[in-house]
């Protein structure tokens, strides 16, 4: 069974970079592997996604501040966000992103139990 | 970016009602949709995928229709465990994105 798991500073202060990284155990690393985050009260929001042929997409809204890595030798990703503000303060999940039909409609089918980043100083 | 607009926002039901919850884009993204069903400090869960696929594991009781622009969730027959919030994901195109959200809550 694949599960997945967050891990990293729970606090982060305004200007810095916020790095999280997601351990996954069983399954094979072939996936696209993603971040999502919810800020309180609000929907979720996709941050972007990373592969193990070395694609990967950001969301245009964060683009110019993220970077999401790969290694799958020690089965895990990582995701940083720089230049923190309080706007960044969510819950982050890391997802695994599936596709039945190999047509590129992949949706996040599984999830880690999420973290919460609070931004202050 | 694609817009999702879930509609409503929140409602209160009772059980064994049956309960349904619309999800319109603001383009067409064919039956590209699924439905997550989130708990309070949980993670979303897969419920729907391809607007109208029953993830293995899902009660009947939850079924999706729609296509083009605007879909449904339905949820028949409504048990204790199925009040929660519930999403819709666009799977069309990037960036994804989400509905806001409808909350069910109990009558």
């Amino acid at each position: 069974q694949v599960q997945l798991q967050e891990s990293g500073p729970g606090l982060v202060k305004p200007s810095e970079t916020l790095s999280l990284t997601c351990s996954v155990s069983g399954g094979p690393m072939i996936y696209y592997w993603s971040w999502v985050r919810q800020s309180p009260g609000k929907r979720l929001e996709y941050i972007g996604y990373v592969h193990h042929t070395g694609d990967a997409d950001y969301n245009p809204s964060l683009k110019s501040r993220v970077t999401i890595s790969l290694d799958t030798s020690k089965r895990q990703f990582s995701l940083n966000l720089s230049f923190v503000t309080a706007a960044d303060t969510a819950v982050y999940y890391c997802a695994r992103l599936y596709d039945t039909n190999a047509q590129g409609h992949d949706w996040f089918d599984l999830w880690g139990q999420g973290i919460l980043v609070t931004v202050s100083s | 970016d694609i817009q999702m607009t879930q509609s409503p926002s929140s409602m209160s039901a009772s059980l064994g009602d049956r309960v349904t919850i619309t999800c319109r884009a603001s383009q067409s993204i064919s039956r590209w949709l699924a439905w997550y069903q989130q708990k309070p400090g949980k993670a979303p869960k897969i419920l729907i995928y391809d607007a109208s696929t029953l993830e293995s594991g899902v009660p009947s009781r939850f079924s999706g229709s729609g296509s083009g622009t605007d879909f449904t969730l339905t949820i028949s027959n409504l048990q204790p465990e199925d009040f929660a919030t519930y999403y819709c994901l666009q799977a069309n195109s990037y960036p994804r994105t989400f509905g806001q959200g409808t909350k069910v809550d109990i009558k």
